[in-house]
């Protein structure tokens, strides 16, 4: 079985400051880890993963996660956020092989005050 | 063509009413996905379709029923359903399995926003 939390609900950060997003799973086999972004009212949009290899992973928009194995945590961060960061960021774990069934975390909203 | 689409984007029905919401890709993808996620929570797994054949069925009531008539399309036909129902359905496809470890990543549409009175 495999597990995803999101220990933080709600992440308030002022426009250009940095801001991290926790993650933390559970798996009893090897996992994939992946980070989704859900702006109000829409789909989810794959913001990066982690499959194997460098364990530092970035986007095209400057986000980076860090997989720790020996932590079991998969963090989400940047460096300086924007305005439109405003969204419902999800961790999210898949086994491999098989159907990949993706389980997502509870999701933390990040909040960017201007 | 790198995109799932979903219609419609949203949906008003009653609880005696039958509707049916459509997902369709062109990626080639052999596997789809229902997902329904309610307002404030992450998205849970319905049923996932591989080479056309139900492959799970995550314990869905059975006022939904899934339909795959063909590689690129996935349906999903209501009926009778409880306003506790009301949630935003997504749909995802993937490459589907190679054997082996290898992953494929998951594409989601867009999402049709379901309230049932």
């Amino acid at each position: 079985a495999q597990s995803v939390t999101q220990l933080d609900s709600q992440v308030p950060v002022f426009e250009e400051a940095p801001v991290e997003l926790r993650c933390n799973y559970s798996s009893s086999v090897s996992v994939y880890l992946f980070w989704y972004v859900q702006y109000p009212n829409q789909g989810l949009q794959l913001l990066l993963k982690y499959l194997s290899g460098s364990t530092l992973v970035e986007s095209i928009n400057g986000f980076e996660a860090e997989f720790n194995k020996s932590q079991t945590s998969f963090h989400l961060r940047k460096p300086s956020v924007h305005i439109s960061d405003t969204a419902e960021y999800f961790c999210a774990v898949s086994g491999s092989g098989g159907y990949q069934k993706v389980t997502f975390g509870t999701g933390t909203k990040l909040q960017v005050i201007p | 063509d790198t995109e799932v689409t979903q219609t419609p984007k949203h949906l008003v029905m009653g609880m005696t009413n039958k509707k049916s919401l459509k997902c369709e890709q062109h990626m080639g993808h052999r596997a789809m996905y229902w997902y329904k996620q309610k307002a404030k929570k992450p998205p849970e797994l319905m049923f996932v379709y591989s080479y056309e054949k139900l492959s799970i069925n995550e314990s869905v009531p059975s006022r939904f029923s899934p339909e795959c008539p063909n590689s690129s399309l996935l349906n999903l036909h209501l009926h009778a359903l409880q306003p506790e129902d009301s949630a935003l359905y997504l749909c995802a496809s993937r490459q589907g399995s190679s054997g082996g470890n290898s992953y494929n990543e998951q594409f989601f549409g867009p999402g049709t926003r379901l309230t049932v009175l």
